[in-house]
């Protein structure tokens, strides 16, 4: 089955304390994404990246890094995660190619629910 | 920033209803797209409209946009309990279409 997938789908952690929540997709695409969903504001973007060791910034990066050395995993790490990062979490992707790139929809993982004490 | 905001925030109807959902954007667009979440799950794909395209039917979805008052609206005709999600429209900014903005979302609830 095409899927996103994320783990953990919640955490509760403390403030300082390194984590890594992964995101991997089984099809194949070039593109991945992760975002950050807060009440009244919406989904916003925090990395993307257009195919493997190509990442750039997206609205809100500030206390988050990503990397990209496979196509397939797209992992978010808080290196030392504050209160104002609890938040859901979703990772996503699409093709780069084919039917025209951005004009591809995007595909979801479930979202990984974090609480920073 | 918020690029598409969308209007009414909620929106509660009765099954068989049509639900109109509208969306503002502030730059040019590559696309819009709309989007569907149910509570606590992923975000679904609806429906993509180009700039080019004025309307796009898929089933009961019909989305219209208008590119000279840069905004957007979704139909959902005939309405059913299932429906009830969160509605939200993403832009794909011209020149930077590699990022897709989303809305702070519609949250349509449709009672049996």
């Amino acid at each position: 089955e095409a899927q996103v997938t994320q783990n953990p789908r919640y955490l509760i952690t403390v403030t300082g304390k390194k984590l890594t929540v992964t995101c991997s997709q089984n099809m194949n695409h070039e593109y991945m994404s992760w975002y950050r969903q807060d009440p009244g504001l919406g989904l916003r973007q925090i990395y993307y990246s257009m195919n493997v060791e190509v990442t750039d910034k997206g609205d809100v990066p500030e206390g988050y890094k990503v990397s990209r050395k496979e196509k397939r995993n797209f992992p978010l790490i808080l290196e030392s995660p504050s209160p104002n990062q609890t938040s859901l979490y979703f990772c996503a992707s699409r093709p780069s190619t084919g039917a025209g790139g951005p004009d591809n929809e995007q595909f979801f993982g479930p979202g990984t629910r974090l609480t920073v004490l | 920033s918020q690029q598409g905001e969308e209007d009414p925030q909620a929106l509660s109807i009765q099954e068989g209803e049509n639900a109109t959902m509208n969306c503002s954007y502030k730059t040019s667009i590559n696309n819009l797209q709309w989007y569907r979440q149910n509570s606590g799950r992923g975000l679904v794909h609806l429906i993509l409209i180009r700039s080019n395209e004025r309307e796009k039917h898929s089933g009961r979805l019909r989305v219209t946009l208008d590119t000279s008052k840069k905004s957007s609206s979704l139909l959902i005709t005939a309405s059913r309990a299932a429906d009830t999600a969160s509605y939200f429209c993403a832009t794909a900014r011209s020149g930077s279409a590699r990022q897709l903005t989303f809305g702070s979302g519609t949250q349509l609830t449709v009672l049996p």
